[in-house]
């Protein structure tokens, strides 16, 4: 069984730092494109980043800005999203999920909230 | 930015055909994803690669596009199809995806 679980959020003054994690397990995570994805409170959905197979190319949005960087560890099966100089308007709820485009399986997601 | 445009909301009665659009102008050549997220849950793929059906989504979803327009379809709207629908796509470059900004699916 596929699952993806994301850990790693919580509350953080603006300017801070957090580190998501995704644990993945029951398929050949280095065989596949990993994505962050992110919803706002109420809000739409929103691609955040996504890295290759392994990890040679990696791509965000372009808002970003260069604050938040995607990592993956293969031999871990784990999928990172190091995010710096956080804002309230990072405050959301963090998918990890498998695929590029054609999405097929996401975790529950972690809630990230930037707040003083 | 590249975007891509929905209606912020589509109601049909139970039994009637329902059609959201999606718009983007780099869809001629690139394809369209569709996600259906209910309330407090993931989201999950039911259209892929414009008018693909994923394995256990009901064949009343279908997709298509042309020109600048995606299009997914839902023939026979059940009330347990009631929720927010995401399309998603590319630029033209290949590398930035973008959602569209979701339609809210009423079915009564």
């Amino acid at each position: 069984e596929v699952q993806l679980v994301e850990s790693g959020g919580g509350l953080v003054q603006p300017g801070g730092s957090l580190r998501l994690s995704c644990a993945a397990s029951g398929f050949t995570f280095s065989s596949y494109y990993m994505s962050w994805v992110r919803q706002a409170p109420g809000k739409g959905l929103e691609w955040v980043a996504n890295i290759k197979q392994d990890g040679s190319e990696k791509y965000y949005v372009d808002s970003l800005k260069g604050r938040f960087t995607i990592s993956r560890d293969n031999a871990k099966n784990s999928l990172y999203l190091q995010m710096n100089s956080l804002r309230t308007e990072d405050t959301a709820v963090y998918y990890c999920a498998r695929g590029r485009a054609a999405i097929d399986y996401w975790g529950q997601g972690t809630l990230v909230t930037v707040s003083s | 930015s590249y975007e891509l445009t929905q209606p912020p909301s589509v109601s049909v009665s139970p039994g009637q055909t329902a059609r959201i659009t999606c718009s983007g102008d780099a869809l001629p050549k690139k394809y369209a994803y569709w996600f259906q997220q209910k309330s407090g849950q993931a989201p999950v793929l039911v259209i892929y690669e414009d008018s693909k059906r994923p394995s256990g989504i009901p064949e009343r979803f279908s997709g298509s596009s042309s020109g600048t327009m995606a299009t997914l379809t839902i023939s026979g709207a059940q009330v347990e199809d009631e929720g927010d629908y995401y399309c998603y796509s590319t630029d033209s470059s290949g590398n930035h995806w973008v959602f569209g900004g979701g339609t809210k699916l009423t079915v009564l």
